[in-house]
């Protein structure tokens, strides 16, 4: 039920671009995506509500498929702040409260 | 504007003692509330999500509890903890809006030590 996240890890310099995947086996209401600092709370991103929705947050974008389960966080021209472990959580159809995270990739972004 | 409280910051407790969090949330009524684990290096495990008082779900068996004895309050505990008890646990809330689904908050968390 946990969704898949990938890929696991990622290493960048700065300015270059990122994808983050995150795919459930299980029918999906919305698609919520965080960002972790080392030893603090997950910081909110964005949620995606609705089926082929995108949203945007300055440079950091997402993708909804809702046919294929699935979202995507795209980083473009990372800065070195936008190093951290991203969380997609998803939740499934209907309000119900309950909010399931995939197992987190750590980005690291060099000078 | 709403806030969530959420205390001890840092505990270190011997293994077989008693656990209490607790957690509070201000600025809004009825919210959905969460506890989640994060050990150390690894995900975020939900572990109890409530959405009213007395109506709590478990999503892990394990030794802990939690309870919602007023509408904004939010406590785990357990017992008699255990070494694999020790994490960053996490207290969050969310409201449902039709716009905004269940967006959650996290509290600034608490580092629990199991020695």
């Amino acid at each position: 039920q946990q969704p898949v996240q990938s890929p696991q890890a990622v290493i960048l310099r700065e300015g270059e671009d990122a994808v983050i995947n995150c795919s459930s086996s299980k029918a999906l209401y919305s698609v919520h995506w965080y960002r972790q600092k080392h030893g603090e709370a997950p910081v909110f991103l964005m949620i995606l509500l609705k089926g082929g929705e995108q949203k945007g947050h300055e440079k950091i974008s997402a993708s909804f498929n809702e046919k294929k389960q699935q979202s995507s966080l795209y980083l473009t021209a990372s800065q070195l702040s936008y190093s951290g472990t991203y969380f997609c959580g998803t939740s499934p159809s209907g309000n119900t409260g309950k909010l399931i995270f995939g197992q987190g990739t750590t980005l690291q972004v060099k000078p | 504007s709403q806030t969530i409280h959420q205390w001890p910051a840092t505990l270190v407790q011997p293994v077989g003692s008693p656990l209490s969090l607790e957690c509070t949330v201000e600025g809004t009524s009825n919210p959905n509330l969460y506890w989640y684990r994060q050990a150390a290096g690894r995900g975020l495990q939900l572990l109890f999500y409530s959405i009213g008082i007395d109506q709590i779900s478990s999503e892990v068996p394990q030794n802990l509890s939690a309870s919602r004895p007023q509408d904004r309050q939010f406590i785990l505990s357990s017992k008699k903890l255990l070494l694999s008890d020790s994490g960053f646990y996490l207290c969050a809330w969310s409201v449902w809006g039709q716009g905004s689904g269940n967006t959650i908050y996290f509290g600034e968390g608490s580092w629990l030590t199991v020695v």
